[in-house]
């Protein structure tokens, strides 16, 4: 079964600084990748997602995510932080029709 | 585009009540709609997938019986919590996919429901 590992339940950087968000997956089969941000008592807002169209995915609020299958990840990054980046993130996998699978989450913390 | 609304945004209701949750689709239609549960600082865990017009199938361990589904229409879901007791508290958030040809269905969420069962 699909499982995705997010690496680091708590992530905390400065202002202004690269954020870097892990994820990775299992399957051997490239599935749909996205990740979603979610604000204290929110729903979960798409950020990007990949459907194997590009490796390098760009999205919302200047984040953007690479696909490598060799790693079998799909890191999110942002040049430069900003304090209302600060949320949690969630990294999700589909396999074809098959349900969203999510990632633990990271809870991403902004230090001015 | 692709917006989803849930409703109410929170309740509290008292022990052995029944509370319903809507969930909305606003400009598309949603052949599919998710509903999840989320503890306190924890990830999704999905409870039951609805299909328009069919029975909602229920992941392992979820009791449809407890939580009643119903997906009368394109852009309606909605969740019944059944005699609802203080382990039910909980965010519940619903989500739509939307389906564009030959690219992956992508599942949009609602801003979630909080319930508190006193």
């Amino acid at each position: 079964a699909q499982s995705v590992t997010q690496l680091g339940s708590h992530v905390s950087v400065s202002e202004g600084a690269l954020v870097l968000l892990r994820c990775n997956y299992s399957s051997s089969v490239p599935p749909y990748l996205f990740w979603y941000v979610q604000y204290p008592n929110q729903g979960l807002q798409l950020l990007l997602k990949y459907t194997s169209a590009a490796t390098l995915v760009k999205g919302i609020n200047g984040f953007e995510a690479e696909f490598k299958k060799s790693e079998t990840s799909f890191h999110l990054t942002k040049p430069s932080a900003h304090m209302s980046d600060a949320a949690e993130y969630f990294c999700a996998a589909r396999q074809g029709a098959q349900k969203l699978v999510f990632g633990q989450g990271t809870r991403l913390t902004i230090n001015p | 585009g692709a917006v989803v609304s849930q409703h109410p945004s929170w309740v509290i209701c008292k022990s052995g009540t029944s509370v319903k949750i809507e969930c909305r689709s606003l400009d598309f239609q949603a052949t599919t709609m998710f509903w999840y549960r989320q503890f306190p600082k924890q990830s999704l865990m999905l409870m039951a997938t609805s299909n328009e017009g069919s029975k909602a199938t229920y992941e392992q361990g979820v009791e449809k019986d407890k939580f009643l589904i119903n997906h009368a229409s394109l852009t309606l879901s909605t969740l019944t919590v059944t005699s609802a007791h203080p382990e039910d508290s909980s965010f519940y958030i619903c989500s739509a996919a939307l389906s564009s040809r030959g690219k992956a269905d992508t599942q949009y969420f609602g801003p979630g429901t909080r319930l508190t069962v006193l």
